[in-house]
């Protein structure tokens, strides 16, 4: 069965520090790979995805990530955090089922900026 | 814009009282979904239709049930909700999928239960 592995609960960076937030997965094939983010009360935003091809990865917001499958990793990455990145991220990967899709999340990171 | 919308944003039933929460959409996915998600955890997929298929996860207790009546429309029934079961509900939808074809899921904003 699939599963994903956040590894830091909380992490607080400085407004404008680079940010780095890992995710590890298990999965038997060729993983769909995805980070949402998550503001206090409101739904999930997705802030890109990995299916194939190149395995760095653009997104919304400033954010990249690189898929690395000899570590089984698909770490989170921006630059320079602004104060409106505080939120809680979760990475997730994609499996199918029953004609549709399942997305089995990670446990979740929570960011936390200090201006 | 093209959207998943969730009615209520917010709500309070008391214990034992059923409960339904609402999902719409206008993107036209044929598949819905819904994820159960606890304070300060990860969102659980509790079940999910694939047009009119109904697909259960096998851990999704019987109290929760699911109709979808047309494509756009998907409920969640909770018949005797537990204190146990407050939590957001997240609604989400995507195209169907194969092997070959992963479609990303578009989520709702999210019903934040509570149960007294």
């Amino acid at each position: 069965a699939q599963s994903v592995t956040q590894p830091d609960i909380h992490i607080t960076v400085s407004e404008g520090a680079s940010l780095e937030l890992r995710c590890n997965y298990s999965y038997g094939a060729t993983p769909y790979l995805f980070w949402y983010v998550q503001s206090p009360g409101q739904g999930l935003q997705l802030l890109l995805k990995y299916f194939s091809g190149d395995t760095l990865v653009q997104g919304i917001k400033g954010f990249e990530a690189e898929f690395k499958r000899s570590q089984s990793s698909f770490n989170l990455r921006k630059p320079s955090v602004h104060w409106s990145d505080a939120a809680e991220y979760f990475c997730a990967v994609g499996s199918f089922t029953g004609g549709g899709n399942k997305l089995t999340f990670g446990t979740g990171t929570q960011l936390k900026v200090e201006l | 814009d093209a959207m998943v919308i969730q009615n209520p944003r917010y709500q309070v039933t008391q214990f034992g009282k059923p409960v339904t929460l609402s999902c719409s959409q206008t993107l036209n996915h044929n598949v819905m979904y819904w994820y159960q998600q606890k304070s300060s955890q990860a969102p659980k997929l509790l079940f999910h239709y694939y047009d009119k298929d109904f697909n259960n996860e096998a851990d999704t207790p019987d109290n929760f049930q699911s109709r979808r009546p047309n494509t756009s429309f998907c409920f969640l029934d909770i018949r005797s909700p537990g204190l146990g079961d407050a939590a957001m509900y997240l609604c989400a939808t995507s195209r169907s999928g194969g092997l070959s074809s992963y479609n990303e899921q578009f989520f709702g904003p999210g019903t934040r239960l509570t149960v007294l």
